[in-house]
């Protein structure tokens, strides 16, 4: 079952845009994490936010959290044709460390 | 190793048919951790082990799926009886631990025909 999902599912841009994708989700959580995944096929981990933060930043990566909302969000700035990928979120709950993946949204960032 | 290796990259295999999927995870990393990821969707978790034992299987569909991870490194999941639904590719990834980011592998892409 997927717990988060993302929005949009899909975004084109220019280059040198920012873009922003967003994730609801559904219960508690320890820790949100975004992937990127490039082709379908291994995933590449980006950031991880706690469950006690509320912002993040990564190079041109810039993650919020908001808990009492059960959404975070993901900005990307001056975009690259390079960032043209797939992106994730991700829960973690509970006890053990697994994920629970979202639907993703595919970002398209043209020259 | 470096990374995450997962062996092989692409299997097509007949209906019916066993098959076995293997990852060999980062050197020291305890927790070991399998999904499967039909096209246009996320990835759907399977299995996760710590260590040797899996502490949690709630995402296997069924008894024809099993995995294991006899010596706390290299896990191998098997598909008994496969069936044209499951063709996807699965993913595998292992972390050091609890609250840290994952490392995938590439994946191996299953097609049952």
């Amino acid at each position: 079952s997927q717990q988060g999902e993302e929005d949009p599912q899909a975004l084109s841009i220019q280059e040198g845009e920012n873009a922003t994708m967003n994730c609801s989700y559904k219960t508690s959580i320890n820790n949100l994490q975004w992937y990127r995944q490039n082709s379908g096929r291994g995933l590449v981990h980006l950031i991880l936010i706690r469950s006690n933060e509320r912002e993040k930043h990564s190079g041109r990566l810039r993650v919020t959290l908001d808990t009492s909302k059960k959404s975070s969000s993901l900005l990307i700035t001056a975009s690259r044709a390079a960032d043209t990928a797939s992106y994730f979120c991700a829960t973690s709950e509970g006890g053990g460390n697994k994920l629970t993946f979202g639907t993703g949204t595919q970002l398209k960032v043209e020259l | 190793g470096a990374g995450v290796s997962q062996t092989p990259s692409n299997k097509v295999t007949e209906k019916g048919k066993y098959v076995e999927l293997r990852c060999d995870p980062i050197s020291g990393h305890t927790a070991l951790y399998w999904y499967r990821q039909s096209l246009g969707q996320g990835p759907e978790f399977l299995i996760y082990f710590q260590g040797t034992g899996a502490a949690d299987d709630s995402g296997l569909p069924n008894d024809r799926f099993f995995a294991v991870r006899p010596e706390g490194s290299v896990s191998t999941l098997k598909i008994q009886r496969t069936e044209r639904g499951d063709s996807a590719v699965y993913l595998c990834a292992s972390s050091p631990g609890q609250g840290e980011g994952y490392t995938f592998g590439s994946g191996t892409r299953l097609t049952v025909v």
